[in-house]
């Protein structure tokens, strides 16, 4: 059971390059989470799903997409990087109305 | 808006000491609160939840008070250890029937404890 796993660990990207990360979850969980986190500012929520095949914008969506094709996977794009997008990526899971169980997060650097 | 606030962002204490860290929050209409440690690297782990209707809850030395009215939570944690070095998170998940079990954060207290 590995709970929540992020793929890729760390990535540097070039100011407008593209990339996917890939959020999974092996807890059939419905809910799926993806926030970034940036010093002294907590988490901030981007999207989240509430289900398969169903997407929502959070308080931070600008400049970013994502897609629920499957229950256990929720993929973050970013479709031309910004030094702005300079974070650490966290995808979170639950059930509703239960606690979040989170990833070990995504370190992206854009220069 | 909910906006969650950490005060002091960091804190260092002598172990044995108790800690005592604090989040407020602006928007008392909240379905519950929860308390989250980070390590330097690493996720988060849900240490402590209190829904709204309870005033407190506890997990080994870990204490968590919740006042709903003032827009407080306190976490408490006895007896100190180098081991309780990280990142303390609060967030809170609003009472409406919001979809998505949404949570607003705030922005952590990172704690030391020096042996």
């Amino acid at each position: 059971n590995a709970g929540v796993t992020q793929t890729p660990k760390f990535r540097v990207l070039k100011t407008g390059q593209s990339m996917t990360l890939l959020c999974a979850q092996d807890m059939n969980h419905e809910y799926m989470y993806w926030y970034r986190q940036d010093p002294g500012m907590g988490l901030r929520l981007i999207h989240y799903s509430v289900g398969e095949g169903t997407t929502a914008k959070g308080e931070v969506p600008d400049g970013y997409n994502v897609s629920r094709l499957k229950k256990q996977n929720f993929l973050l794009g970013l479709e031309s990087a910004a030094p702005s997008q300079t974070s650490v990526y966290f995808c979170a899971s639950s059930w509703p109305g239960t606690n979040q169980y989170f990833g070990p997060g995504t370190r992206l650097t854009v220069t | 808006k909910q906006e969650v606030t950490q005060i002091p962002a960091a804190l260092s204490v002598p172990e044995g000491e108790n800690l005592v860290l604090n989040c407020s929050f602006t928007d008392s209409a909240i379905y519950n609160l929860q308390w989250f440690r980070q390590d330097p690297g690493k996720g988060l782990t849900s240490l402590l939840l209190i829904q709204s209707s309870q005033r407190e809850q506890t997990s080994g030395r870990l204490n968590a008070s919740l006042d709903k009215s003032s827009g407080r939570s306190t976490l408490y944690i006895a007896a100190s250890q180098p081991g309780d070095s990280a990142t303390y998170l609060c967030a809170v998940r609003p009472m409406i029937k919001a979809a998505g079990n949404k949570l607003t954060f705030g922005g952590g207290t990172r704690v030391l404890v020096k042996p």
